[in-house]
């Protein structure tokens, strides 16, 4: 089974900080995904890539960068956290078809 | 217009009952459907693709309807272990972007 592990679960950071948010899948899938899920407005794409050093945005990326230096890993940026970025982050990676999902990471800025 | 639109619901049936869902989407050029089972506060799991043809799993059946754009999935003898959100999903062109509805709610009951 693919396995897409987001390292962390829970975090707490200050309005300004910049924040990292990884990903990393094990099946050498080309696609990989950023979503940001928040109650009544469902998931909503922030960036994909579709190869290592590739990426393009989804529907809501400002505020947010990506990188893909590695095949197997996907980072989310958040430039200069702010507090309407309080969600939930999930990561996902596909082939062509059904993405997998991570454990997703649980953001509050404060 | 959304590009997939689903009733959010809840859906509160009872135990044993029969419950369907219809997803439906505008873009006539959608490729590939699937439907993904969400419980609170963890990541979305892919439950059964959708196939022209309509396929079934166990008490899980789901349908495509390409001259209406929509699909749909329906539970027999619902269980209280079903009780999650479930997001359709459509993906165009199979690049493996996946466009998700808002999700629907289902509260299975004793």
């Amino acid at each position: 089974d693919v396995k897409v592990t987001q390292s962390s679960r829970y975090l707490v950071k200050r309005t300004g900080e910049k924040v990292f948010l990884e990903c990393v899948q094990d099946m050498d899938h080309e696609n990989m995904f950023w979503y940001r899920q928040d109650p009544g407005l469902g998931l909503r794409l922030i960036y994909f890539s579709y190869d290592v050093k590739m990426k393009e945005k989804g529907d809501i990326p400002e505020g947010y960068s990506v990188s893909r230096e590695k095949k197997e890993r996907f980072s989310l940026i958040l430039e200069s956290a702010s507090t309407n970025q309080t969600s939930m982050y999930l990561c996902a990676s596909s082939l062509s078809g059904a993405s997998t999902f991570g454990s997703g990471t649980r953001l509050t800025v404060v | 217009r959304k590009e997939v639109e689903q009733d959010p619901g809840p859906f509160n049936v009872p135990e044993g009952a029969t419950v369907a869902f219809n997803c439906t989407y505008s873009n006539s050029a959608s490729q590939s459907f699937f439907w993904y089972r969400q419980d609170c506060r963890k990541e979305p799991k892919l439950l059964m693709s959708v196939y022209s043809s309509g396929n079934e799993d166990g008490r899980f059946t789901a349908q495509l309807n390409r001259a209406s754009q929509y699909i749909s999935l329906l539970i027999r003898d619902s269980k209280l272990s079903d009780s999650a959100t479930y997001l359709c999903a459509v993906n165009l062109h199979n690049t493996g972007k996946l466009i998700f509805g808002q999700g629907t709610t289902l509260q299975v009951k004793p």
